[in-house]
């Protein structure tokens, strides 16, 4: 089983509301990956977590919080987003954080108002 | 800091024709290298990576990549497309010991039938 599952499907959100994206897989992966993808453009990665530690900040803004609380889920929290924040937010794992291939979930649509 | 280059953003094919999408990588050391597709409304998936070892690899679906160390190049290839090979194709790198995953811009492949 590869699958890492990603809930909501679709999001939209007021510039004011804090909500959060939901992550999880169940492949005994210990890095997972929170990554940002805008239209016709590649993933850009934004935070990896080792072993439910948080290992790489591309310079997130702080508006995008992310968690670790265990070896299966990551979360990602969202506060007073701006309307360029909307895109399809994607979590991947894999086995271990260095150099091992990526397993992609299907998304969050994330559209801020 | 670590690039990738592909060659080609659309690419119209008609279907039994042959297929190649070139991807170039800058970094110097030594890569681990994918190809990920990403099928209309789908996730992205793993198509194939290479690691070490014949530099011919193949993945799933019948495509094939090629490293070639010298030119720092690692392309996508396939015999006979077919019209469900309709997709988006990302070449991703990311080095040896490292922990972040480097992508391309991606090409969009249309395989008329």
């Amino acid at each position: 089983d590869t699958e890492v599952t990603q809930t909501p499907k679709h999001l939209v959100m007021g510039m004011t509301n804090k909500k959060s994206l939901k992550c999880e897989q169940h492949m005994g992966h210990r890095a997972m990956y929170w990554y940002k993808q805008k239209a016709k453009k590649p993933p850009e990665l934004m935070f990896v977590y080792s072993y439910e530690k948080l290992s790489i900040n591309e310079s997130v803004p702080s508006r995008f919080s992310p968690e670790c609380p265990n070896s299966s889920l990551l979360n990602l929290h969202l506060h007073a987003l701006q309307p360029e924040d909307s895109a399809l937010y994607l979590c991947a794992s894999s086995l271990r954080r260095i150099g091992y291939e990526q397993y992609f979930g299907p998304g969050t649509r994330l559209t801020v108002t | 800091a670590q690039s990738v280059s592909q060659h080609n953003h659309h690419v119209i094919l008609s279907e039994a024709a042959s297929l190649e999408l070139g991807c170039n990588y800058s970094y110097g050391g030594t890569v681990n290298l994918f190809w990920y597709v990403q099928y209309p409304g789908q996730h992205l998936q793993l198509l194939l990576k290479y690691f070490s070892g014949d530099p011919l690899v193949k993945g799933i679906k019948g495509f094939e990549a090629e490293f070639i160390k010298s030119k720092f190049s690692f392309n996508l290839r396939k015999p006979s497309v077919q019209w469900s090979d309709t997709a988006e194709y990302f070449c991703a790198v990311i080095r040896q010991y490292g922990n972040k995953l480097v992508f391309g811009a991606g090409t969009i492949l249309r395989v008329k039938s």
